[in-house]
């Protein structure tokens, strides 16, 4: 069956520190990974998507970067945390083709301090 | 640009009764749309998944519809518990792009 790692479950950065965020999925090959940010009363905000190794999609403008240096691994990074970078922080996949389910981490709750 | 609209936001009823739980979609244009759980401070928990040919899709107490054409689907959760207290969310797919979600009804069952 399949699987999806993300860790930390929990992280507190001053401002201006960099960021690093890793997620893996077990069990397929080949899937659509994403990373979604959820701020409170705004809801889940599409932040990357990438269909394969090296691929990236950037939905918004931001002071985030992501990059899929395997198959079945995504990592979300910041050179410089900003306080408006605080939030939970979730990376799904789905199987390639659109008509699959996306199925989710269980987040990061990222506080900039 | 898609928009995706939950109502209620919130709602609180005694255990065993019987509710539903709605979203709107401004783009009808989907390839599916998912319904998802979310319990404090977790990740989401897929619980239905309806093609855009699809009229409807049950497990076990729940029953999601859609209605493409109109832009709406309905989860209808029967005899509920006070397990079933989470934030529920509804999600479109317009492409590979991922998914569009809406805010979310927070859902309270009274035991």
């Amino acid at each position: 069956s399949q699987t999806i790692h993300q860790w930390p479950a929990t992280l507190v950065q001053p401002v201006g520190s960099p960021l690093s965020l890793e997620c893996t999925v077990e069990g397929t090959s080949n899937p659509n990974l994403y990373w979604y940010r959820q701020a409170a009363g705004r809801g889940l905000q599409l932040l990357f998507y990438s269909v394969g190794i090296g691929q990236i999609s950037s939905e918004v403008p931001q002071n985030l970067s992501a990059s899929r240096p395997q198959d079945r691994q995504f990592i979300l990074s910041s050179k410089k945390l900003l306080l408006s970078d605080s939030g939970f922080y979730l990376c799904a996949w789905s199987a390639t083709g659109l008509a699959y389910s996306a199925f989710f981490g269980q987040g990061t709750r990222l506080t900039v301090v | 640009k898609q928009e995706v609209t939950q109502i209620p936001a919130a709602l609180s009823v005694p255990e065993g009764e019987n509710l539903v739980l709605n979203c709107s979609f401004t783009d009808s244009a989907i390839y599916n749309l998912q319904w998802f759980r979310q319990d404090p401070g977790k990740g989401l928990t897929s619980l239905l998944l309806i093609q855009s040919s699809q009229r409807e899709q049950t497990s076990g107490r729940l029953n999601a519809s859609l209605d493409k054409s109109s832009g709406r689907s309905t989860l209808y959760i029967a005899a509920s518990q006070p397990g079933d207290s989470a934030t529920y969310l509804c999600a479109v797919r317009g492409g590979a792009d991922g998914l569009t979600f809406g805010k979310g009804t927070h859902l309270i069952i009274q035991p």
